[in-house]
This record gives C-alpha cells, structure tokens and sequence, in this order.
C-alpha cells in the first residue's frame, strides 16, 4: 500500500520570501504521479504542480518548483516570492500511472503567508 | 468554463436521517471520484467510476453508504441513518480517463454536520 507523509502541519512565511514545504511517500511501484495540490480557505482544490516520476528533471511552473528525489521517496515544494493568495492547505498526492488515478493524499501543511 | 458542482454546499442534519449529495463532473470526464475530508486531514478516497460503472470502493465506505452514476452522468452520494461521525466534508473530482495527465478535478465539496 502507499503512504504520504506530511510532517509539517503548519508554516509560515513573509511576504516575496521563500519557503519549502516537505513530503515523503512509501511505494514500491516504479511508475506513479506526484501531485501537490491548493486548498485556499473554503475554497476547491486546485492542481499547483505535477510530477511523473519516470523524469528525473524536477518539474516547475512559474513561481513553484520540486525537488523530487525518488531513490529517498522525496517530494518538497518550493514557493518562491510568497504572495498573500498562497496562504492555504497544500496537501501532497501520489498516483500509479495507468491506474484509476486515484489520489493518496497527505495530511497537509497549512501555509501562511505574513504581510 | 464550467468545472465540478456539488450540491448541497452545505447539509445539516439528526443523526439517524438520511442524506443524498450530488455531483456534476466536467462534462467529458470519464472518471469521477468522492472524496470524505475531516477537518485537520487530507482527504480519503471512498469510491471511483469509470463512466456509469463503480469500480473501487474503500473500506471506508460502510453499508450505510451508497453512490450511484447512472448513465454515466452525474453522481450521487447517499448516507443512511447519520452518525455524528460521518461529519465531514465530502469532495467529488473526476476527470478525463486513461492516457490523461493524472489530475483530479475537484468540486467545492459539501460540509456535513450530523447533530
């Protein structure tokens, strides 16, 4: 069975600076995704970034980036330049790929963002 | 851009009533998905469908609880005789299918207060 870990329950950071939060997972598949997905205050979760774990390049997407470091089962998140909207859950996921897509989530950090 | 409606947003209830949610995936997505979130957790998978047919259900997912997709359409997510412990808030997602990029695509939820 796979696990997340997230063992930072909360965060915080100021503004415009930088800050990575941790994930680790167990699996002994070598074909998954690796998600980190928003959750704002009362709000939908969003996909932030997306990670297959056949490539070894990290993935990044604008301000966000991962280092994913698959031989430690590895996944961090970096923020850079924090803007006051990041403040939310940000929750970790794993998938197989060509599965069900099914998510296994982490129990979350939750991030805040200090003006 | 329509994306996943879940209706109601908000469901206060006895315990020992019944209760239905419904969800609207995106309209071409093949997969669909509900979700049980506890406040402090991420979320745990409860079922899956692939079109119209349920072919995943967790342990979680007890006798009182039942989902349906007819015609591969909407779904609902119906509990039977409340419990205080089915307090949550139940997430739907779906999303394309097979070959896809692996992301879910979530609904707001629907927050369930069993009194």
């Amino acid at each position: 069975a796979q696990t997340v870990t997230q063992s930072q329950p909360e965060m915080s950071v100021q503004e415009a600076e930088t800050v990575t939060l941790s994930c680790t997972y167990d699996t002994s598949e070598n074909n998954y995704y690796l998600f980190w997905y928003k959750q704002p205050p009362s709000r939908q979760m969003i996909l932030v970034i997306r990670q297959e774990a056949y490539k070894q390049q990290n993935a990044t997407e604008n301000r966000f980036s991962v280092n994913f470091q698959k031989a430690a089962k590895s996944f961090s998140l970096k923020i850079s330049d924090s803007q006051l909207g990041d403040t939310a859950m940000y929750f970790c996921a794993f998938s197989l790929s060509g599965a069900t897509n099914k998510l296994i989530f982490g129990t979350g950090t939750l991030l805040a963002v200090q003006p | 851009d329509t994306g996943v409606s879940q209706d109601p947003r908000h469901k206060i209830t006895k315990r020992g009533q019944n209760v239905t949610f419904r969800c609207d995936p995106i309209s071409e997505h093949n997969r669909l998905y509900w979700y049980r979130q506890t406040l402090g957790q991420g979320p745990e998978f409860l079922t899956y469908f692939q079109n119209e047919a349920q072919l995943e259900k967790s342990r979680l997912l007890s006798d009182r609880f039942s989902a349906e997709r007819p015609k591969g359409s909407f779904s609902t997510l119906e509990i039977q005789r409340t419990e205080q412990g089915d307090s949550a808030m139940y997430l739907c997602a779906s999303s394309l299918g097979q070959g896809d990029s692996g992301e879910l695509f979530f609904g707001e939820g629907s927050r369930l207060t069993v009194l």
